[in-house]
């Protein structure tokens, strides 16, 4: 079964501050997934990536997808306080499969 | 743009009550799910619906918990009899037929077993 495993699972870095946090999933994946939780919210999704080499990018946020290492990446440029929340990076098998998901990474950007 | 909603946002409920959670999903999807997520940790998947019926289920859906599309609009989670670990935030998500969309999530329903 598809297993994700993201780190960091903690990060604390300075506004203005660029960063990058990894995604690796165990077994072939249809489609990987970022989303975006604040504090007792739900989950927004930010990215969705299909193939191999895709990026996608909104704002400060990049993802990319390489599917034969099996990594994803969410790249933050610059870093704002906004930016703080738990981003949690996630798998399906199929399309209508459902979701694996990592523990997430907890963001916090100090102003 | 179309959201999926769950209702109610907060139930506190006596160990070994019963309790449903109710969603409405987005009209022209038709895959739904149920994800449970504990204070502080990942999201986990309970039980994935397509045409009336389970499609697959997770080790912790077990027999304390039923899903029903009652209505064909809402689609809900009921656990029989609730433990004090059954306390979580549970989502309720919802996909289109066809295309890239990624599974809309409900704002969830925060279970609190006391």
């Amino acid at each position: 079964e598809l297993k994700v495993e993201q780190n960091p699972l903690f990060l604390s870095m300075q506004e203005g501050k660029n960063y990058t946090i990894y995604c690796n999933y165990s077994t072939t994946s249809d489609r990987l997934y970022w989303y975006r939780q604040d504090p007792g919210k739900s989950l927004e999704s930010l990215f969705v990536l299909l193939s191999n080499g895709a990026v996608k990018q909104e704002g400060r946020l990049m993802a990319s997808l390489d599917t034969k290492a099996r990594l994803s990446t969410l790249h933050i440029t610059a870093a704002v306080h906004d930016l703080s929340a738990t981003y949690f990076c996630a798998g399906t098998s199929n399309r209508d499969d459902k979701i694996i998901f990592g523990k997430g990474t907890r963001l916090h950007i100090l102003p | 743009e179309p959201e999926v909603t769950q209702t109610p946002s907060h139930q506190v409920t006596q160990m070994g009550q019963e309790v449903i959670l109710r969603c409405v999903p987005i009209s022209n999807h038709l895959y739904f799910y149920w994800y449970r997520q504990i204070l502080g940790q990942k999201v986990e998947f309970l039980v994935s619906f397509y045409n009336n019926e389970i499609s697959e289920k997770s080790e912790i859906f077990d027999d304390q918990f039923s899903v029903e599309r009652p209505d064909g609009s809402n689609f809900t989670l009921k656990i029989r009899s609730t433990k004090l670990e059954d306390s979580a935030m549970y989502f309720c998500a919802s996909s289109p037929p066809a295309g890239p969309q990624p599974q809309h999530f409900g704002d969830g329903t925060r279970l609190s077993i006391l």
